[in-house]
């Protein structure tokens, strides 16, 4: 069975300097997708970017990128230019690549999220 | 263009009693999964729904089920509540023609308290 592992409940970071969060898995799998959701005091749980596992190249979404290690199974997600509105709880999240049949599609596995603080 | 939404967004029950909560996929949408999540942890998978039909399930007992309609709208209950049943119930949409790539989309969550 797959897993995600987060080692870092929480983190902080000035504004407008660089984090990054770490996040580790486990799988047998050659192909799958993995996923950083940000989630705020709103509590609605925000996709911020995805890297699928055939693609050697790091995903990039403005300030937000990721450093995909494949065979260490490590992503982690740099955040750059930090915000205030960066504020949340970060979740990495791993996704098979199989199809299912029925037209279904597979659940996500989270990890058990970082908190990250952003300080004026 | 709505989002995923839910309702009810707060719920307090008592021991024994039974539950339902409601999801509206985003529009154009046509698969809905559902996760629990318990305060500090992430998100568990408690089932899928796909053409009104369970699709996939996590490890949840049976007192978890669920429901689709033909507008693809969702119902999660959950009957003979325990005290560990309280948490941040998501609801999450998606395109099942986009295959394992496609984004889920989740909505605000409906928080239980179970006393």
């Amino acid at each position: 069975a797959q897993t995600v592992t987060q080692s870092q409940p929480e983190m902080s970071v000035q504004e407008a300097e660089t984090v990054t969060l770490s996040c580790t898995y486990d799988t047998s799998e050659s192909d799958y997708y993995l996923f950083w959701y940000k989630q705020p005091p709103s509590r609605q749980m925000i996709l911020v970017i995805r890297q699928e596992a055939y693609k050697q190249q790091n995903a990039t979404e403005n300030r937000f990128s990721v450093n995909f290690q494949k065979a260490a199974k490590s992503f982690s997600l740099k955040i750059s230019d930090s915000q205030l509105g960066d504020a949340a709880m970060y979740f990495c999240a791993y996704r098979t690549h199989i199809f299912l049949s029925g037209g279904a599609t597979n659940k996500l596995i989270f990890g058990t999220g970082t908190l990250l603080a952003v300080q004026p | 263009d709505a989002g995923v939404t839910q309702s009810p967004t707060h719920l307090i029950k008592t021991r024994g009693q039974q539950v339902t909560l409601r999801c509206s996929p985003k529009s154009g949408h046509d698969t809905v999964s559902w996760y629990q999540q318990a305060l500090g942890q992430g998100p568990q998978f408690i089932f899928q729904y796909y053409e009104e039909e369970e699709r996939q399930r996590g490890n949840f007992p049976d007192r978890f089920s669920g429901h689709q309609f033909p507008n693809y709208s969702s119902e999660l209950n959950v009957n003979a509540l325990l005290l560990g049943d309280s948490a941040l119930y998501l609801c999450a949409s998606s395109l099942a023609a986009g295959g394992p790539r496609e984004t889920q989309y989740f909505g605000p969550g409906t928080r239980l308290l179970v006393l």
